[in-house]
C-alpha cells in the first residue's frame, strides 16, 4: 500500500546548526502534511503542518517544505538546541480518508 | 488546562487476560483515534471514532475493542485473542475526523506481557 517515509533513520549535528529532517511519500492525492516530535517515554507533538496549496510554511525555528513534484517533505529547523533531540515524524492525509498515516521516525541527536 | 490524558501510564497483562486502556479527553473534539507504535516504528492505527456511539476498525484491529459511550472517553481493551499486546498504546482526538487537521495525542500507555 502506499505509505510515508524517512530518508534517514538518525540525524546528529552539533548544538546551533541547522538541522533538515526528509520525508518522502508516495500517495500523490495526500493534499495535507503535518510534523511530529516525540520524546521518549511521550506521546507526539504536534510541530507544524502544511497543506497540498503551498509549497513553505514557517513557524517559531521551524521550516516546513513541500515539493509536490517529487513529492518530498522536508522540516528544518534553525539553531538546533539539545532540547531538539527527539524522534521526528512526518504524516500525511488526503480528503477522504480516515486518520493520517504516519512514517517510521527520524532521530534528530544534538552534540553540545 | 485542556488535553488528553491516558492512564495507567504502565500496564501488566497475564496470559489470557483482558485489559483495558483509558483515554479521556476535555478538548472538546469530536473524533477520537487509538494507535499502536512498536520500537523503530511508526504509529499504526487500531480503531477510531468520529462521533459518540460511532467506532470505525483501523489497520489492526484485531484482537482489540473499544467503545466510544461518551464525547470525553473512548477506552480501548486488549483482549485475550491479541498474541502480541506488548507495545506503546496511543490515543489522539482531533476536532472532526478526517485526515486533514491535526491530532493532539496523549502520553501513552506501555504495555507489557508478564
Amino acid at each position: 500500500g502506499e505509505s510515508v517515509g524517512l530518508h534517514l533513520p538518525t540525524l546528529s549535528v552539533q548544538e546551533g546548526d541547522n538541522s533538515i529532517i526528509n520525508c518522502a511519500y508516495s500517495n500523490s492525492a495526500s493534499d495535507y502534511f503535518i510534523w511530529y516530535k516525540q520524546e521518549s517515554g511521550k506521546g507526539p507533538q504536534f510541530i507544524i503542518d502544511i497543506r497540498s496549496n503551498m509549497d513553505k510554511r514557517q513557524g517559531q525555528r521551524v521550516t516546513v517544505l513541500l515539493n509536490k513534484t517529487v513529492k518530498h517533505l522536508s522540516l528544518q529547523i534553525a539553531a538546533t538546541q539539545p532540547g531538539d533531540s527527539a524522534v521526528y515524524f512526518c504524516a500525511e492525509g488526503d480528503t477522504g480518508r480516515r486518520a493520517l498515516t504516519f512514517g517510521s521516525g527520524t532521530r534528530l541527536q544534538v552534540q553540545p | 488546562d485542556g488535553g488528553i490524558t491516558q492512564s495507567p501510564k504502565y500496564l501488566f497483562r497475564k496470559e489470557g487476560q483482558n485489559v483495558t486502556l483509558s483515554c479521556e479527553q476535555n478538548l472538546n473534539h469530536d473524533a477520537m483515534y487509538w494507535y499502536r507504535q512498536d520500537p523503530g516504528q511508526g504509529l499504526r492505527l487500531i480503531y477510531y471514532s468520529q462521533i459518540v456511539n460511532d467506532f470505525q476498525k483501523g489497520d489492526i484491529a484485531e484482537g482489540y475493542s473499544v467503545s466510544r459511550e461518551k464525547k470525553e472517553s473512548f477506552p480501548l481493551t486488549v483482549t485475550s485473542a491479541q498474541k502480541n499486546p506488548t507495545a506503546f498504546y496511543l490515543c489522539a482526538s482531533s476536532i472532526v475526523g478526517g485526515d486533514n487537521q491535526p491530532q493532539h495525542f496523549g502520553d501513552g500507555t506501555r504495555l507489557s506481557i508478564l
